[in-house]
């Protein structure tokens, strides 16, 4: 099955710093890559996600890479602000296939606890 | 907006004691999901479900079971609680066509004393 490893486990950044997370996945059938940001108490939420039809995509402060050949992709931050200090984490998946078996299934790294310095 | 929604946000149960957990969403999504969150270790899928009374093991289904009776409802049972089940529960919901990943509910907090 699909593995995926996340790194570092910890990040903190002074406020208008980048910050950037990386992750890397086993299976080479993985096609979907999200990012969920999770706050203190609440539910993670999707920020931002690629295809690996795709090398980058951006989304104002944050953007997303992937490198299907090393099977890694990457979270970059720019201009970090305190509210971006939260649990994020990386998933990958085969998408789904009504066809097939993988239902959409994401496998999700451990996490990086990021922190927002003012 | 989809919404996922759990029916408890904190719940405290007694060893050996058989807990459920209900997960409801309203956007017709085919598949849900259930996951346990703990510090350090992500988002570790317990079961899954992809159709009314189907399911599927996820990479930690020991000490679980789920039931999906109705598309909109995924319960997860944990038929004599333990200690080592205290943790946060995630449920899920996702599409199958123009998948887009998950929403997630709010989370279950238990604590099994």
């Amino acid at each position: 099955g699909e593995n995926v490893e996340q790194h570092p486990s910890t990040l903190s950044v002074q406020e208008g710093d980048s910050a950037v997370i990386k992750c890397t996945y086993s299976d080479s059938a993985s096609n979907y890559f999200p990012w969920y940001k999770q706050e203190l108490g609440k539910r993670p939420q999707l920020i931002i996600d690629i295809r690996s039809n795709v090398g980058e995509k951006k989304d104002q402060r944050i953007a997303v890479t992937l490198n299907k050949t090393a099977k890694h992709f990457s979270l970059h931050i720019t201009e970090t602000q305190p509210e971006d200090s939260a649990v994020y984490f990386c998933a990958a998946s085969q998408g789904s296939n009504a066809g097939g078996t993988s239902y959409g299934k994401l496998t999700f790294g451990q996490g990086t606890i990021l922190t927002v310095h003012p | 907006d989809v919404k996922v929604t759990q029916s408890s946000r904190y719940l405290v149960k007694r060893t050996g004691e058989k807990v459920f957990l209900e997960c409801v969403q309203d956007m017709d999504h085919e598949n849900m999901f259930w996951y346990r969150q703990d510090p350090g270790l992500g988002l570790r899928l317990i079961y899954f479900s992809y159709d009314v009374k189907m399911k599927e093991k996820g990479d930690i289904p020991e000490g679980y079971s789920v039931s999906r009776e109705k598309k909109e409802r995924f319960s997860l049972i944990l038929e004599s609680a333990s200690t080592n089940q205290t943790s946060m529960y995630l449920c899920a919901s996702g599409r199958t066509v123009g998948f887009y990943g998950y929403t997630f509910g709010s989370g279950t907090r238990l604590t099994v004393v």
